[in-house]
């Protein structure tokens, strides 16, 4: 199985700050990447996927990079909507794979 | 406009089978696959298995010996079955639509308690 290793588990930024968030593969995933948004007692949402497509609804302040097996996620100037945790998934074999996720904190 | 949603016992007792259902809308189970996903109360997420647009399946190798999916293409469903459920089996159950590999839509969830 391919593993997830995601980084950092948790962040605090204030708002306006830039943050990024990573995922390191086990293997090469070859851009089969998309990273989620998931708020308290919601399902997740889609955010970017093939590592750098912003899903249509979802700001541009939101962005994807990577390649390989790296893999980050960047959101600029933060806005308190933005507080939740983040998922990476890969979707390059099965069985597909998330990251731990990263808990976001707005100061 | 899409939506998958959940539905099924809330609590179920250990070594017992648990019986879900996703009820899809907004496009055809033909086109699309329905994965099962599900997350422990304050954990990540675990891809369980999918049901491909043709009908066939994929598990997660750790789950394959009790789980199953299938489908009613008619009503739109997709079933989820799990026999001999433990307590770590507790969680919140989601199934998803995959569009072309990554899931682009979920249902809100169901949570299941495994307990006596």
């Amino acid at each position: 199985d391919i593993q997830m290793t995601q980084s950092p588990a948790s962040l605090s930024a204030s708002l306006g700050e830039t943050v990024s968030i990573e995922c390191l593969a086990s293997e090469d995933i070859y851009n089969n990447l998309a990273w989620y948004q998931q708020k308290p007692g919601k399902s997740p949402q889609l955010l970017i996927y093939y590592a750098s497509s912003l899903q249509d609804g979802v700001p541009s302040r939101f962005s994807g990079s990577g390649s390989g097996t790296q893999y980050s996620l960047k959101i600029n100037s933060l806005e308190s909507e933005d507080a939740a945790t983040y998922f990476c998934l890969q979707d390059s074999e099965y069985p597909y794979t998330f990251g731990a996720g990263t808990k976001l904190e707005l100061k | 406009q899409v939506q998958l949603k959940e539905s099924g016992p809330g609590l179920v007792q250990p070594s017992q089978t648990l019986s879900l259902t996703c009820t899809v809308s907004g496009f055809s189970l033909t086109s699309n696959s329905v994965s099962w996903v599900r997350q422990p109360p304050g954990k990540g997420l675990e891809w369980m298995g999918a049901i491909w647009s043709g009908g066939s399946t994929d598990y997660n190798s750790a789950l394959k010996s009790r789980l199953s999916i299938s489908r009613d293409t008619s009503k739109s469903q997709v079933f989820l079955k799990m026999n001999s459920l433990q307590t770590e089996d507790t969680a919140i159950y989601f199934c998803t639509r995959a569009e072309l590999g990554y899931f682009d839509y979920w249902g809100q969830g169901v949570m299941v308690t495994v307990s006596s």
